[in-house]
C-alpha cells in the first residue's frame, strides 16, 4: 500500500515553455501533498505544501507564479513549471500524506531538463 | 526548533559487515523520526519510523533503528550489508510545530558497499 506515482519520469523542454508534472496517490487519499526539488548530491528542498481544495503554501524563496501547484482531488496534485529556463532543470519529487498520520510517501521523481 | 544531523556524509563497508548510519536530532517535543533510502534517480522509500512507541524499530530489508532520548540519537543499523544497500540514506524529523507536519531532512549519508 501507500503508492505514489509521478508522470512523466523524464521531460526535456525548450526554454520558455511550460511543463506539467502529475503526482498521484494510487491506493490512499492524500489530504496533503508536498513538492520537493533535489539538486545533484544534495538533500531534498521543500518547495510547497498543498492541501486538497486549498491554495498551496510556498516556502520562502519559491516563486508561486513560476511553480503553479494544483491539488484538485484527494489523489492528484500537479506542478506546472511556467516559462521554464535552464536553471529550472532539476529532479522534482512529490510526496503524499493521508489524514491521521505524519508519514509521507514519495513518488519516483521527475527529471526535468530545460534546453 | 527541530533539526536532524547526519554525522557522516559518506560511509563505506564491506559486503557482509555491519552497517551503522548515525543521526542525532533536536526537538522540543517528543519527535517522530524516519529513515528513508534513495537509490540513484529514484524517489525515497520509507525504511522505518519511530512515533513514540517501541524504542527499537524494525524496518524493511533487515534495517533497524533505536531511539535513544538520553543521547538524542536515532542511528540506523543492519547486521550484514548487501551490495543492493548501496544508496543515499536520509534521516528525517517531522515538524510538529507546523500544521502540516513538514519534514526536516538531514543532509544524507551515502553508503558504499564494497565487494
Amino acid at each position: 500500500g501507500a503508492v505514489v506515482s509521478q508522470h512523466p519520469s523524464r521531460v526535456i523542454c525548450k526554454s520558455g515553455t511550460s511543463v506539467k508534472i502529475e503526482c498521484r496517490s494510487l491506493d490512499f487519499q492524500a489530504t496533503t501533498m508536498f513538492w520537493y526539488r533535489q539538486f545533484p548530491k544534495q538533500s531534498l528542498m521543500l518547495m510547497a505544501t498543498s492541501n486538497e481544495g486549498s491554495k498551496a503554501t510556498y516556502e520562502q524563496g519559491v516563486e508561486k507564479d513560476k511553480f503553479l501547484i494544483n491539488h484538485a482531488s484527494l489523489t492528484l496534485s500537479t506542478l506546472t513549471v511556467t516559462s521554464a529556463h535552464p536553471e529550472d532543470s532539476s529532479f522534482y519529487i512529490c510526496s503524499a500524506r493521508g489524514s491521521g498520520g505524519e508519514t509521507q510517501y514519495f513518488g519516483p521523481g521527475t527529471r526535468l531538463l530545460v534546453l | 526548533a527541530q533539526s536532524v544531523t547526519q554525522l557522516d556524509s559518506h560511509v563505506s563497508v564491506s559486503e557482509g559487515t555491519p552497517v551503522l548510519l548515525r543521526c542525532n536530532y533536536s526537538s522540543s517535543y517528543s519527535p517522530s523520526l524516519f529513515w528513508y533510502v534513495q537509490h540513484p534517480n529514484k524517489g525515497l522509500q520509507l525504511l522505518l519510523k519511530y512515533t513514540s512507541a517501541a524504542t527499537l524499530v524494525k524496518g524493511i530489508n533487515g534495517f533497524e533503528a533505536e531511539f535513544k532520548k538520553s543521547e538524542t540519537s536515532f542511528h540506523l543499523t543492519k547486521p550484514s550489508a548487501h551490495m543492493s544497500d548501496a544508496a543515499e540514506y536520509f534521516c528525517v524529523v517531522s515538524d510538529q510545530t507546523s500544521g502540516t507536519y513538514k519534514y526536516i531532512f538531514g543532509t544524507g549519508t551515502r553508503l558504499k558497499v564494497l565487494a
